[in-house]
């Protein structure tokens, strides 16, 4: 199996920060990453599909970049709103693994 | 609107099954594969694995082949996922999500969850 490594695994930031979450893959998962946003009680949501290609609906300060094993997700300008735990997700090879999770919280 | 509406949450006795729904509503059945994920307790995400509803077609993580069974009602648009010889372990959030068969990507939308617990 495809082992996803998030990093870091808790970060705390300032609303106005620009925030970056990590994601390595054990093995080339070419641009087939995606990333979530789980809320507290909340499913996940959908931010980022395919590496770089922003759901609709999702605020243009998240993007997403990377290929083959090393992944970013960045968020411009962190808003209160933004507070969640953050995951990745490879659907490159079965079976599809997601990363370990990132908690974000305002400093 | 499309919506996913799982059912509601399991007290089950260690070694007992339990049968989880999902049912789809708001687009065409179809259309979108259902795949199940698993989170426990304040952990990560687990995925399960797949079904075509269209086909019956199912694609499972070899970590869940002996404990999760899936199929589909077409005509009640529901999902279920079986939960077999229940442990401990099993205790956790489970969700239902959708990928579009034609390769819209996987979690526009979810169930609400279901939790199950398992114990005596």
């Amino acid at each position: 199996d495809i082992q996803m490594t998030q990093s870091p695994s808790f970060l705390s930031a300032s609303v106005g920060d620009r925030v970056t979450i990590n994601c390595k893959a054990s093995q080339n998962i070419n641009r087939y990453l995606n990333w979530y946003q789980q809320k507290l009680g909340e499913a996940p949501k959908l931010l980022i599909y395919n590496a770089n290609s922003l759901q609709t609906g999702i605020p243009s300060r998240f993007s997403g970049s990377g290929s083959g094993t090393d992944f970013t997700l960045t968020i411009s300008s962190l808003q209160p709103e933004d507070v969640a735990t953050y995951f990745c997700l490879q659907h490159n090879s079965w079976p599809w693994t997601f990363g370990g999770g990132t908690k974000l919280e305002l400093k | 609107q499309v919506n996913l509406l799982q059912s509601g949450a399991a007290l089950v006795k260690p070694g007992a099954s339990v049968k989880l729904s999902c049912k789809a509503s708001g687009y065409t059945f179809t259309d979108y594969y259902i795949h199940w994920v698993k989170q426990s307790h304040g952990k990560s995400l687990e995925w399960i694995g797949y079904i075509n509803p269209n086909s019956g077609y199912t694609n499972y993580n070899e970590k869940f082949k002996s404990k999760a069974t899936l199929t589909v009602d077409k005509s009640t648009n529901t999902a279920y996922m079986e939960l077999s010889r229940l442990t401990s372990e099993d205790s956790a959030t489970y969700y239902c999500t959708r990928r579009g068969i034609r390769g819209t990507p996987l979690g526009d939308y979810w169930g609400q969850g279901v939790m199950v617990t398992v114990s005596s």
